[in-house]
């Protein structure tokens, strides 16, 4: 079974601050990697699909990279709306596999 | 708009079934692959089941393979988790959630909490 890694667990920042989540995999997973934001008692949002393709909706200030086995969210100037849990999740073959998250905290 | 709508949560003993259904509307369900997730309290996102949009394939997590079976009805829009055997550790929120097609997971159902304790 392919194993998400992200970090850091949790991460505290001050508004207008440049964030980076790293999440790695135990094998190559090409590009099929998403990442989803989850607030306290709500569903998860998707942000990013296919690592780097904004999901439609969602500001300009996320954007995803990487491919293999490595692969970054980055918030350019995090807002006070995105306070919340970040999650990678890898798709292939049929298993589907979240990371532990990544809590954005107000510093 | 797309709308996913579980239900079937509750409290059951432990070794007991509960089945969960998600009510789709907004978009040709029959269209579509579709999961269950859950999440237990305080922790991380865990896949829990996915079945192809015609219901001809059917794939587990290792966690609650041989203990836990999806459905759909397309006639009915709705998708199940039959949930038998229960444990403690199966304790979690359980959502819905729509496949698209190596596009991620746009949408997802609210979520229905499920008890396992005695």
């Amino acid at each position: 079974d392919i194993q998400m890694t992200q970090s850091p667990s949790t991460l505290s920042a001050s508004v207008g601050d440049r964030v980076t989540i790293t999440c790695r995999a135990s094998q190559s997973i090409s590009s099929w990697l998403a990442w989803y934001q989850q607030k306290p008692g709500k569903a998860p949002k998707l942000l990013i699909y296919k690592a780097s393709s904004l999901e439609s909706g969602v500001p300009s200030r996320f954007s995803g990279s990487g491919s293999g086995t490595e692969f970054t969210l980055t918030i350019s100037s995090l807002q006070p709306d995105d306070f919340a849990t970040y999650y990678c999740q890898q798709y292939n073959s049929y298993t589907w596999t979240f990371g532990q998250g990544t809590k954005v905290e107000i510093k | 708009q797309v709308q996913l709508v579980e239900s079937g949560g509750g409290v059951v003993q432990p070794g007991g079934s509960l089945r969960l259904s998600c009510a789709a509307s907004g978009f040709t369900f029959s269209s579509y692959g579709m999961h269950w997730v859950r999440q237990a309290p305080g922790k991380g996102l865990e896949w829990v089941a996915f079945i192809r949009y015609d219901g001809s394939n059917k794939y587990y997590a290792d966690s609650v393979k041989g203990r836990f079976t999806i459905s759909r009805d397309n006639s009915k829009n709705t998708l199940y988790l039959q949930m038998n055997s229960l444990r403690a550790e199966d304790t979690a929120v359980y959502y819905c959630a729509k496949d698209s097609q190596l596009r991620g997971w746009g949408y997802w159902g609210q979520g229905t909490l499920v008890t396992v304790s005695s």
